[in-house]
């Protein structure tokens, strides 16, 4: 079956840790998204990659980065930086050549601050 | 730059009832407009999309979707709801973003309660 995956479920991180979230897809679409969720909020967009080795930040990237090496991998290392971590975190991906195209969401990662 | 309202944060209906869930949008070409469902701890799940054509949208689970360009407006209808339809609800546009990418603006979404 095609799909997002995106590892782990729930992550914990230590005061001045830096973490890092997965995600993969087999989709095999070109642009990929991680938006971060908070109660009331709604989604907002971090970071998105068009293609391969290129990945512009989006509305809220302070305190995060990302790389793109792969088609299908799309990681987001939260830093030491971002001081409120915690919140819900969704990895999306989008077939390009279409105007607009769908994006599909993976099921999310927690991350809780200890 | 655009934007999505959804003017209602919770919304109470009776199963077996009918929904309407409101969405306004600003954006100033023609938009593509979309409605994803949240189940709880899980991640969104497209229900329908519009980019043109026929006004009136089908997606799954019975859910219709009514694009009014002179309102602004993309309602999300169901005549009658299941108590599995309790779940966050988010309306997104559709729009080009930083370096020409396309991307979603979302709302901030409506919380939909079921009662027995």
């Amino acid at each position: 079956d095609g799909g997002i995956t995106q590892s782990p479920k729930y992550l914990f991180r230590k005061e001045g840790q830096n973490v890092t979230l997965s995600c993969e897809q087999n989709l095999n679409h070109d642009a990929m998204y991680w938006y971060r969720q908070d109660p009331g909020q709604g989604l907002r967009l971090i970071y998105y990659s068009q293609i391969v080795n290129d990945f512009q930040k989006g509305d809220i990237a302070e305190g995060y980065s990302v790389s793109r090496e792969k088609k299908e991998s799309f990681p987001l290392t939260v830093t030491s930086a971002q001081k409120n971590p915690t919140a819900f975190y969704l990895c999306a991906s989008r077939a390009t050549g279409t105007p607009r195209g769908t994006q599909y969401f993976g099921p999310g990662t927690r991350l809780l601050v200890l | 730059a655009q934007s999505v309202t959804q003017p209602d944060i919770h919304i109470t209906v009776s199963e077996g009832a009918s929904l309407e869930l409101r969405c306004n949008y600003s954006y100033g070409a023609t938009p593509y407009l979309f409605w994803y469902v949240q189940s709880p701890g899980q991640g969104l799940q497209l229900l329908l999309k519009y980019f043109s054509g026929d006004t009136l949208v089908q997606g799954i689970k019975g859910f219709e979707a009514e694009f009014k360009r002179s309102q602004s407006s993309f309602n999300l209808r169901k005549p009658s709801v299941h108590w599995s339809d309790a779940a966050e609800y988010f309306c997104a546009v559709g729009a080009i973003i930083g370096g020409g990418a396309d991307g979603l603006t979302f709302g901030k979404g409506t919380h939909l309660i079921i009662q027995p």
